[in-house]
């Protein structure tokens, strides 16, 4: 059963830092990873895809990295804004031949960017 | 706009009533899915459907039933619900494995 883990739990930066969260996974047999943001009381907003053949995806101050042989994933996002205060939610999708078994998610890093 | 829309917003629902969650897509996705979020124990999958007419279990299935009549709707029904089902449930949908869309959500809340 794949297990996503993500560290840390929690973080706190000052506006302008540039950061990394971190998403780990048990089963290398991924399809692709997905990054998400989610606000409070809100739904989910997909940020970047990694297919499993890619290793890395930007978009404007995200860039999101894939190394499937360590089973590691990271989110960079530079110059850190406090609108980017939310929390960030890294999944894998395993794919079992007869269809998408669906993503199987982290607990989230709640991120807060002080003003 | 384009997306996944879930019907009602919130609920409450006393121990023992039933409900049904209505999802709705207009991208043409095969893929629909329904998660629970509970606090410290992140999104888990429900059940899941990968065409119309299909559905499967996912990793939380008890308690649940689901429908996917329509390409476009995916009905998640509690026959009788009890008060470990309060959650926020979200609805995606997807094109194969080539990323989700998802739900604004639904609080349920049973008492």
């Amino acid at each position: 059963k794949q297990e996503v883990t993500q560290i840390p739990a929690a973080l706190s930066v000052p506006e302008g830092e540039n950061l990394v969260l971190n998403c780990s996974f048990t089963d290398s047999a991924i399809y692709n990873l997905q990054w998400f943001r989610q606000d409070p009381g809100k739904g989910l907003t997909s940020l970047l895809l990694i297919q499993s053949s890619q290793r890395e995806q930007t978009s404007g101050r995200l860039n999101a990295s894939l190394d499937k042989s360590s089973g590691r994933s990271t989110l960079y996002i530079a110059a850190s804004q406090p609108g980017d205060s939310a929390t960030y939610l890294c999944a894998a999708v395993m794919y079992s031949g007869g269809g998408a078994d669906g993503l199987t998610f982290g607990k989230g890093t709640h991120l807060i960017i002080q003003p | 706009n384009a997306g996944v829309t879930q019907t009602p917003k919130f609920r409450v629902l006393k121990t023992g009533q039933s409900m049904t969650l209505l999802c709705a897509q207009d991208m043409n996705h095969e893929y629909m899915y329904w998660y629970r979020q509970d606090p410290g124990m992140g999104l888990r999958l429900i059940h899941y459907s990968v065409g119309e007419g299909t559905t499967a279990k996912g990793e939380v299935p008890d308690g649940y039933n689901v429908s996917r009549l329509k390409k476009q709707n995916f009905l998640l029904g509690l026959e009788s619900a009890a008060p470990s089902q309060t959650s926020v449930y979200f609805c995606a949908s997807s094109y194969s494995t080539r990323g989700y869309t998802f739900g604004s959500g639904t609080r349920l809340t049973v008492v």
